[in-house]
């Protein structure tokens, strides 16, 4: 299995609350990423990472923001955690050929926002 | 996903049926994944497609990619109860990949 590793593993918040969820990866893969999983929505792309500092928005960016300071660590942050924002939130990694390979994911992070 | 369709929502079968996941596409498909979950766990990566007409196999689940590139199918033969979870096609749409919203599949022993 790949080495991610996604903390923490369960979640719970308060309304209005920031919330900061990590992703850890010991493959040195250039891309990562962060879905959520949501009941009728399948998997939604929120932000990805194609290289240290170097980010970009997904399908469902709203409300959320990302860091990548070192290749290995991929921070998904809510500044303001809302009801909404109640899903479970998978990381994920890619090798260097992009396009051409798979997606590795993590066990996933379930964050509740009371 | 919008731009993958997967059928059925899903599958209930008796062990040591055939089944089969659709999952089509309004374009052409550069790069077709198949992922499989199990209930509070990660997508787990099955196979990957990349040609037309390309058929790949692994233990009792067989993936093709149809020739116009707009379609896959996964099969499973003789299913057990290990093969149930929910299934997922993931394609690379635009600069990342999207999936289909997954098909869960129960198998009764």
């Amino acid at each position: 299995d790949a080495g991610i590793t996604q903390s923490p593993r369960h979640k719970v918040t308060e309304t209005g609350t920031p919330v900061t969820l990590r992703c850890h990866q010991t493959e040195n893969h250039r891309y990562m990423y962060w879905y959520r999983q949501d009941p009728g929505h399948g998997l939604r792309l929120i932000h990805y990472s194609y290289g240290v500092k170097d980010t970009d928005k997904g399908e469902v960016s709203d409300g959320y923001s990302v860091s990548r300071s070192k290749t290995e660590d991929f921070l998904l942050t809510l500044e303001s955690a809302t009801s909404s924002q109640t899903s479970v939130y998978f990381c994920a990694i890619r090798g260097d050929r992009g396009s051409n390979s798979p997606l590795h994911f993590g066990n996933g992070t379930r964050l509740t926002v009371t | 996903s919008q731009e993958l369709e997967q059928s059925p929502q899903s599958l209930i079968v008796q062990e040591g049926k055939n089944l089969t996941i659709n999952c089509t596409s309004s374009k052409t498909l550069y790069g077709l994944y198949w992922y499989k979950q199990k209930y509070g766990e990660g997508l787990i990566f099955l196979m990957m497609l990349q040609k037309g007409g390309e058929e790949k196999s692994h233990e009792k689940i067989t993936a093709k990619l149809d020739e116009k590139k707009q379609q896959s199918s996964l099969h499973i033969t003789a299913s057990q109860p290990s093969h149930a979870g929910i299934y997922l096609c993931g394609a690379d749409i635009s600069t990342d990949m999207r999936f289909g919203a997954g098909t869960r599949l129960t198998v009764k022993p």
